[in-house]
């Protein structure tokens, strides 16, 4: 059973860097096709992926956000972080962690159950 | 990159039949699978349908997905409406540099 768990909410104040933490069990980040994401929902508003981790190291940014995301893994702690400098409260949401599933296809399940992220002075 | 254009909300009474479409922007909608996932409020998303009409274990047969290249469009059908359906839907598909999302619609099932 694959699981994948964000840490508990947590309030930053503007233009201070966001660090988040998934850790996930139930597959390894080491195995072809497989990726982590971070995928984030504004309130009352869409998702938006934020950034992704392939298992052979590959990464891909959400345009917009590009210049502020760090993604990386530690494939032997079964972890993956994402880091975004410079916070604004529009960055203000709900941060799930995903699994990107091998198959044809490239999506994501399960989702974590999300950490939300208020960003605040 | 594309867009995903969903509809803002759609509704329709019990065990009544309900279409959500997703039109792309630019790009084949055919050529990179669709995925749908359902969000129930204060949840996260789970799937319910990938590689445009496949169900994963455990989503009812009532959920069906379907592509359709002259309007360059997905749809979500989901037959037999439950009360429990009422859900924010989400379509979701990608090309080689990125993932899209669409907007999501509001299904009411009054």
């Amino acid at each position: 059973q694959i699981t994948l768990k964000e840490p508990g909410p947590t309030l930053v104040k503007p233009t201070q860097t966001l660090t988040l933490t998934c850790t996930f069990s139930g597959f390894s980040l080491s195995s072809s096709g497989v990726g982590v994401g971070w995928i984030r929902q504004p309130p009352g508003r869409a998702l938006e992926l934020v950034a992704l981790i392939y298992w052979d190291d590959d990464v891909r940014y959400s345009p917009t956000l590009k210049s502020r995301l760090t993604i990386t893994k530690d494939t032997s702690k079964n972890q993956v972080v994402l880091t975004m400098t410079n916070m604004d409260p529009l960055d203000t949401g709900t941060y799930y962690c995903v699994h990107r599933r091998v198959s044809p296809a490239s999506w994501f399940d399960p989702w974590g159950q999300g950490t939300l992220v208020t960003v605040s002075s | 990159n594309f867009i995903l254009t969903q509809p803002h909300s759609v509704s329709e009474s019990p065990g009544k039949t309900v279409t959500i479409s997703c039109t792309r922007s630019s790009g084949n909608i055919a050529s990179n699978y669709v995925q749908w996932y359902q969000q129930r409020p204060g949840s996260a998303p789970t799937t319910v349908i990938y590689e445009d009409n496949r169900r994963p274990s455990g989503v009812p047969d009532r959920f069906s997905g379907s592509i359709d290249s002259s309007s360059n469009s997905a749809s979500l059908t989901i037959s037999g409406l439950r009360t429990e359906d009422e859900a924010d839907y989400y379509c979701q598909s990608y090309d080689t540099t990125t993932q899209v999302f669409g907007g999501g619609t509001k299904l009411t099932v009054l």
